[in-house]
């Protein structure tokens, strides 16, 4: 299966700023995935990054705050932008990789704002 | 969009007891996936498992996709079985979770 690298791991950001996650898979994959967790919460899908196309952003979850990257078939990045205490959260990157084998995450992001 | 529930919420048992945790979907589903999050927040994947049965050690899986239900076991659990367990599903491409049930597994 996909091996799914994250970084950075953890961060601890003065609000107002913003932090660039990034995940590098070990294979192409077509579709890319970024998730949030607020603490004590489920996973909530925020937007789905495709190639060479405008990421596809999720009811509640938009461009200017979370902006996305898709340079190539390996390779994405979500940008938190404009933090506040409230973005404090786990986030996640996934693939799918077809029938049979499911969907990859990285190792998440844990971000604290303060 | 598809709903995915699961229960109970919570959940404490005492080292060797079994569980049966269940995940509830109100659509069909291309892929169902059971995972286990542990105290660092890693997802690890448990099953992949669309429909019948699969089991991997102490832990099995069942999903009866006609009935839009999936079932984990868990036999003799383990204190390093503690954690949350997510369902989740994929109907158009992208995968929602259910709010998960957290397992605690007292020595």
């Amino acid at each position: 299966s996909a091996v799914i690298s994250q970084k950075p791991s953890r961060d601890i950001c003065q609000r107002g700023t913003s932090l660039t996650i990034q995940c590098q898979v070990d294979s192409q994959v077509t579709m890319m995935f970024w998730y949030r967790q607020q603490p004590g919460q489920s996973l909530t899908l925020i937007a789905t990054a495709n190639q060479g196309s405008e990421a596809t952003y999720e009811s509640g979850f938009v461009i200017d705050k979370f902006p996305i990257s898709r340079p190539n078939l390996t390779f994405s990045t979500l940008t938190v932008s404009n933090m506040s205490p409230e973005d404090s959260s786990i986030y996640l990157c996934s693939v799918g990789q077809g029938m049979n084998y499911g969907y990859t995450f990285g190792s998440g992001t844990r971000l604290t704002v303060v | 969009g598809i709903q995915v529930e699961q229960s109970p919420p919570d959940l404490i048992l005492q080292e060797g007891a079994n569980s049966t945790l269940r995940c509830n979907f109100s659509d069909s589903v291309n892929n169902l996936q059971w995972f286990h999050q542990n105290p660092w927040g890693q997802l690890i994947n448990l099953f992949y498992i669309p429909s019948g049965t699969k089991q991997n050690g102490r832990l099995s899986a069942t999903t009866v996709a006609t009935e839009r239900y999936s079932l984990l076991y868990i036999s003799s659990s383990q204190t390093t079985d503690s954690g949350v367990y997510f369902c989740a599903v994929v109907n158009n491409n992208d995968m929602r979770f259910g709010a998960g049930t957290r397992l605690t597994v007292k020595p």
